[in-house]
C-alpha cells in the first residue's frame, strides 16, 4: 500500500513548456486534489475530484488542466509554464469530503 | 470573504513543556476543521479533526479546542518533543467550499532543547 504517489519529485521547465505531474493513489480513494504550496504559504487549491469522470476547479485553476478517467490517477497539467507557477505541488486524496485527506510527498517545480 | 489565519508564525517552546497554536477563522458556516503538520520537505499529515458541534476533542498527546463564539480553535501539545518541530497548519471544510480544504498560512513550532 504506497498511498499517494507523485512524480516526479523536482522539475525545471523553461518558461512556456509544457508538463504533466502524476499523481496515483492505491486506497480507491474518490476524491482526489492538487495544492500548491508558496514558500510561507499554506496550500491553495489548484483542481480536485470527486470521482472518475468528475472535476472542478479550486482556488487558483488558471494555467492548469486536469483529468480523472480512473480512480487512481488524478494528472496535473501545465499548459504553458510560467515562472509565476514555480512552486511545490501536492496531490492528496480522500475517501470522503470529511475524511482526513492524505497528501503525497510533493513536486518541486521550478519554472526559468 | 472566508478566511482561517494562524495568529504567531513562529512558536517556540522548550522541550517537555506543552505547545498551543492557535488558529482564527471568519466564516461561520465552517463544519469541520483539520489540523496538520508538515516536516521540512515533506506533505502535510493529518493530526486530529474537530466537527462544529463539538467543543473539545482529544488524541494521543494532542487536543483541539474550538471556541464558535469567538471563532477561535486551538491545537495543544502536551509535552513536546522535538520530533514535534514541524509547521502546523489548520484547516476547515464547509458546504460554501465545496467541501474543500481551504488553509491558513501555518506556525512553525520550533522546540529548544
Amino acid at each position: 500500500n504506497a498511498g499517494v504517489t507523485q512524480t516526479p519529485k523536482f522539475q525545471v521547465l523553461k518558461t512556456g513548456q509544457s508538463m504533466t505531474l502524476q499523481c496515483a493513489q492505491d486506497m480507491n480513494h474518490e476524491y482526489m486534489s492538487w495544492y500548491r504550496q508558496d514558500p510561507g504559504m499554506g496550500l491553495r487549491l489548484i483542481h480536485y475530484s470527486v470521482g472518475a469522470g468528475i472535476t472542478d476547479q479550486g482556488e487558483v485553476p488558471n494555467g492548469y488542466n486536469v483529468s480523472r478517467s480512473t480512480t487512481e490517477d488524478f494528472p496535473l497539467r501545465l499548459l504553458s509554464a510560467a515562472p509565476s507557477q514555480t512552486s511545490v505541488y501536492f496531490c492528496a486524496s480522500s475517501y470522503s469530503w470529511g475524511g482526513g485527506y492524505t497528501f503525497g510527498s510533493g513536486t518541486r517545480l521550478t519554472v526559468v | 470573504g472566508e478566511s482561517v489565519g494562524l495568529h504567531l508564525p513562529t512558536l517556540s517552546v522548550q522541550e517537555g513543556d506543552n505547545s498551543i497554536i492557535n488558529c482564527a477563522y471568519s466564516n461561520s458556516a465552517s463544519d469541520y476543521f483539520i489540523w496538520y503538520k508538515q516536516e521540512s520537505g515533506k506533505g502535510p499529515q493529518f493530526i486530529i479533526d474537530i466537527r462544529s458541534n463539538m467543543d473539545k476533542r482529544q488524541g494521543q498527546r494532542v487536543t483541539v479546542l474550538l471556541n464558535k463564539t469567538v471563532k477561535h480553535l486551538s491545537l495543544q501539545i502536551a509535552a513536546t518533543q522535538p520530533g514535534d518541530s514541524a509547521v502546523y497548519f489548520c484547516a476547515r471544510l464547509s458546504m460554501d467550499s465545496n467541501y474543500q480544504l481551504i488553509w491558513g498560512a501555518g506556525t512553525k513550532l520550533i522546540i529548544k532543547p
